[in-house]
């Protein structure tokens, strides 16, 4: 059964720091990895999608790693905003589901 | 595009009373999925529909929970008879040809049972 885990399961840092928020799964045959951005009480938004043949992705201030044969995935977020303050959780897919981590709560200090 | 639309945003409901929560996928998506989202076992996958029709259902917990997806753009979740511990924040997503692409999530429905 794939397993899910996010370290740290909170995160505050001041403004301007670089970031690396951490997913780790048990399961290696995955077909890809998303890392989303949870408001409170607001629905998912995708942030990046990691197709299994890839090893990164990046979109703007964000870049995702993903080291298969290692089952982790990091999520770099470059000169942290407080706007980037939220909780951000990765999911893997495979065998027609989308397990889901329990996330990381980031607080970005202004 | 609107997204994804769901309803009611907010549902507080006493035991034993039927609740359903509705889904609108976005145009064009195939594919519609349920979650469920509680402090205790984080986000889970509770069922999932392609071109309407129910391909994975395992993460139903109980036969008090149905869904169905009428038509390409409706989709409802049904809990009946409803109890306390089903009081958690129901998303719906929807993607284009299922899990293999990215999925798009409604702002979701936050149940309370009392």
């Amino acid at each position: 059964k794939q397993e899910v885990t996010q370290i740290p399961a909170a995160l505050s840092v001041p403004e301007g720091e670089n970031l690396v928020l951490n997913c780790s799964f048990t399961d290696s045959a995955i077909y890809n990895l998303q890392w989303f951005r949870q408001d409170p009480g607001k629905g998912l938004t995708s942030l990046l999608l990691i197709q299994s043949s890839q090893r990164e992705q990046t979109s703007g201030r964000l870049n995702a790693s993903l080291d298969k044969s290692s089952g982790r995935s990091t999520l770099y977020i470059a000169a942290s905003q407080p706007g980037d303050s939220a909780t951000y959780l990765c999911a893997v897919e495979g065998a027609q589901k989308l397990v889901f981590g329990q996330g990381t709560r980031l607080t970005i200090n202004p | 595009d609107a997204g994804v639309i769901q309803s009611p945003r907010h549902e507080v409901t006493e035991m034993g009373q039927e609740v359903t929560l509705r889904c609108k996928p976005i145009s064009g998506h195939n594919s519609l999925f349920w979650y469920r989202q509680t402090m205790m076992r984080g986000l889970e996958l509770l069922i999932y529909f392609n071109n309407n029709v129910p391909i994975d259902d395992s993460g139903m917990p109980e036969d008090r929970f149905s869904a169905k997806m009428p038509n390409a753009s409706f989709s409802t979740l049904k809990i009946q008879p409803s109890e306390p511990r089903d009081s958690a924040v129901y998303f719906c997503a929807s993607s284009f040809s299922g899990l293999l692409n990215e999925q798009f999530f409604g702002p979701g429905t936050r149940l309370t049972v009392l």
